[in-house]
């Protein structure tokens, strides 16, 4: 199994500009998060899905959209990048609710200037 | 708004010694504890957890002590290796959350040097 895997690892991005972040898992799990770290905190979550079709906003989902449309994909969409979007994004999986049987993937870092 | 702080955003400990990170709350509505380890360009992995209920939950080296009276945990690793220098996360859970969502804190940095 690859887990959790998100492309791409870094990308730059103007202001304005629009950009798909890719995750994928392939546990089967129902449950996929996506969050993101900026430097010196912890992490927030953005967007959820509970299964497919199914999405809800997290704590700080304003900037950013999100799909579901099957088990293993959940891709984030930015729309118009602003700087404050600069951070780290990790997306997660799990099969149930229990938090610690959440798998992070590896990352993507954005840079919007 | 932090619920969830962590004073020391860096530790170093010497091999084979106690490592010591501190976790401080204000939400009395978390119902676990966790604990997640981070090493660069990796994403976060669940190292233990702690429910409300206990005061102490062992694993191995690593052991959670939870004063809900200060709202305060501690996480112990005994004896420290240099694999474990990493950062870690403490992330409560809000309690009667279906999402089982998570608090993160900012972070604790741990070097152990040999």
């Amino acid at each position: 199994n690859a887990g959790v895997t998100q492309t791409p690892k870094f990308r730059i991005l103007k202001i304005g500009q629009s950009m798909t972040l890719q995750c994928t898992q392939d546990m089967n799990h129902n449950y996929m998060y996506w969050y993101r770290q900026d430097p010196g905190m912890g992490l927030k979550l953005i967007y959820y899905s509970v299964g497919a079709g199914i999405t809800d906003k997290g704590e700080v989902p304003n900037g950013y959209n999100v799909s579901r449309s099957t088990t293993e994909d959940f891709p984030l969409r930015l729309e118009l990048a602003a700087p404050s979007q600069t951070s780290v994004y990790f997306c997660a999986s799990s099969y149930s609710s229990v938090p610690s049987e959440q798998y992070f993937g590896p990352g993507t870092r954005l840079t919007v200037t | 708004d932090q619920q969830v702080k962590q004073n020391s955003p860096s530790l170093s400990v010497q091999e084979g010694r106690i490592s010591i990170l501190n976790c401080d709350y204000t939400n009395s509505m978390f119902d676990y504890f966790l604990w997640y380890k981070k090493y660069p360009a990796e994403g976060p992995t669940f190292l233990i957890s702690i429910s409300s209920i206990k005061d102490k939950n062992e694993d191995g080296r690593f052991t959670v002590f939870l004063n809900k009276s200060a709202k305060h945990l501690s996480l112990h690793i005994v004896p420290s290796q240099p694999g474990d220098s990493a950062v870690y996360f403490c992330a409560p859970r809000g309690r009667g959350s279906t999402l089982g969502r998570l608090y993160f804190g900012r972070g604790t940095q741990l070097t152990v040097w040999p």
